[in-house]
């Protein structure tokens, strides 16, 4: 069963970077087929697809947040990071770590429980 | 970026009811569609990949259709459990945008 599980800090202050970590269990972040994704939703909105890494490496991100982001990760200890640069408060939201399976044509199967994430002074 | 249109955003029915929720993008993205269900605090659901594969242990009431631009969600005998909001995302091109989502309310 795999699971993923968010942390980081629960409070940002502006201008700040916003660092989050997801651990993986009961699967490989090595693993081809395995898009290690970024998901966002601000309090009472929609989904918005922050990125991913995979490949040992390699990532993609949304361009609406434009150089801000960094997705990366430590295969030594299976878990992936995102970090957020120059927080506003528009950045606030609950932020989920999901496994995005490309077997299926990129879908989002694991989901972590999500942590929300407020940026205010 | 796919623009993925998501229609109604809110929907109200009984409890075995038939509803459909429809997804339309910008552009083709072929079969590239996937619905998510969302229940309040908590992370979302996958239930249907490629348009219209259900995933493992989702009940066949949810059907999903569609190709190219146009994609219905489609649940037949509404259970209490299926109000809930849903969301359709392309995978077709980064970034994978979703639709706005669709709350089912009672």
């Amino acid at each position: 069963q795999v699971q993923l599980q968010e942390s980081g800090p629960g409070l940002v202050k502006p201008s700040q970077t916003l660092s989050l970590t997801c651990a993986v269990s009961g699967a490989s972040l090595t693993s081809g087929d395995n898009y290690w994704t970024w998901i966002r939703q601000q309090p009472g909105k929609g989904l918005e697809w922050i990125g991913y890494i995979y490949d040992n490496g390699r990532t993609s991100h949304s361009p609406s947040l434009k150089s801000r982001v960094t997705i990366s990760a430590d295969t030594s200890k299976n878990q992936f990071s995102l970090r957020l640069n120059s927080a506003t408060a528009a950045d606030s939201a609950v932020y989920y770590c999901v496994r995005g399976l490309i077997l299926t044509g990129y879908s989002l199967d694991y989901w972590g429980q999500g942590t929300l994430v407020t940026v205010s002074s | 970026d796919i623009q993925v249109t998501q229609f109604p955003s809110s929907l109200s029915a009984s409890v075995g009811d038939r509803v459909a929720i429809a997804c339309r993008a910008s552009q083709t993205i072929r079969n590239f569609l996937n619905w998510y269900q969302q229940k309040p605090g908590k992370a979302p659901k996958l239930l249907i990949t490629a348009a219209s594969n259900l995933q493992s242990e989702v009940p066949s009431r949810f059907g999903g259709s569609g190709s190219g631009t146009d994609f219905t969600l489609t649940i037949s005998g509404l259970q209490p459990e299926d109000f809930a909001t849903y969301y359709c995302q392309q995978s077709y091109f980064t970034p994978y945008t979703f639709g706005q989502g669709t709350k089912l309310q009672i």
